[in-house]
């Protein structure tokens, strides 16, 4: 079946500091991938996404590519904010509501 | 636009009791969906609906049941409540399959 892997965490940084979270993921065919970020007491909420190999998702910052080859959707910001205090979640759908979560990393900003 | 609510915001419950989370959306979304959230497992999804009069069984339907009678609402019953459904629960709804989804704010839920 369909997995999603991603480190639980937590990733500590410092204001500023550049920031990688890895996602690797198994599926069949071609799925949607998606970035997520939860703050605290709140619901998830879309952050990037890419439909196909080669796209590159971008929001705030942030940025992650489609690799079919590698089969990963890494996410990655140039200089994190004390605001980017979240959890993120990797994710993918092979539609019909069939939606793997990874999860989820937490990642802490120190000012 | 209100987006995706959910009600109550926290509830405790006793082993074997039943009650019902309610969720609605006014985004006119087909799709909609249940997960529930427990530490280091990410999201699992319960049951989902494709529209009005249309559900399905997802990873962990067992212990709960839901209906769509209107596209706005998707309520989640827990039929007799075991500590096994302590967790926090999320409802989520999409314009198109497989397409991002809009949470809302959760249902925290402590069986004990």
């Amino acid at each position: 079946g369909d997995s999603v892997t991603q480190m639980e965490g937590p990733v500590t940084l410092s204001e500023e500091a550049f920031l990688t979270i890895n996602c690797t993921y198994t599926a069949t065919g071609y799925p949607s991938l998606f970035w997520y970020v939860q703050y605290p007491g709140e619901g998830l909420q879309l952050l990037l996404k890419a439909t196909k190999a080669d796209d590159k998702g971008s929001n705030k910052g942030f940025e992650a590519t489609y690799r079919k080859e590698t089969t990963s959707f890494h996410l990655e910001k140039g200089s994190v904010q004390v605001s980017d205090s979240a959890v993120y979640f990797c994710a993918l759908s092979r539609g019909y509501q069939k939606v793997t979560f990874g999860i989820g990393t937490k990642l802490q900003v120190i000012p | 636009n209100a987006g995706v609510t959910q009600t109550p915001k926290f509830q405790v419950l006793k082993t074997g009791q039943s009650m019902t989370l309610q969720c609605a959306q006014d985004m006119n979304h087909e799709y909609m969906s249940w997960y529930r959230q427990d530490p280091g497992m990410g999201l699992r999804l319960i049951h989902y609906s494709v529209g009005a009069g249309i559900t399905d069984q997802g990873e962990v339907p067992n212990g709960y049941n839901v209906s769509r009678s209107t596209t706005e609402d998707f309520p989640l019953r827990l039929l007799s409540a075991a500590p096994s459904q302590t967790s926090v629960y999320f409802c989520a709804s999409s314009y198109r399959d497989g397409d991002e989804q809009y949470f809302g704010p959760g249902t925290r839920l402590t069986v004990t």
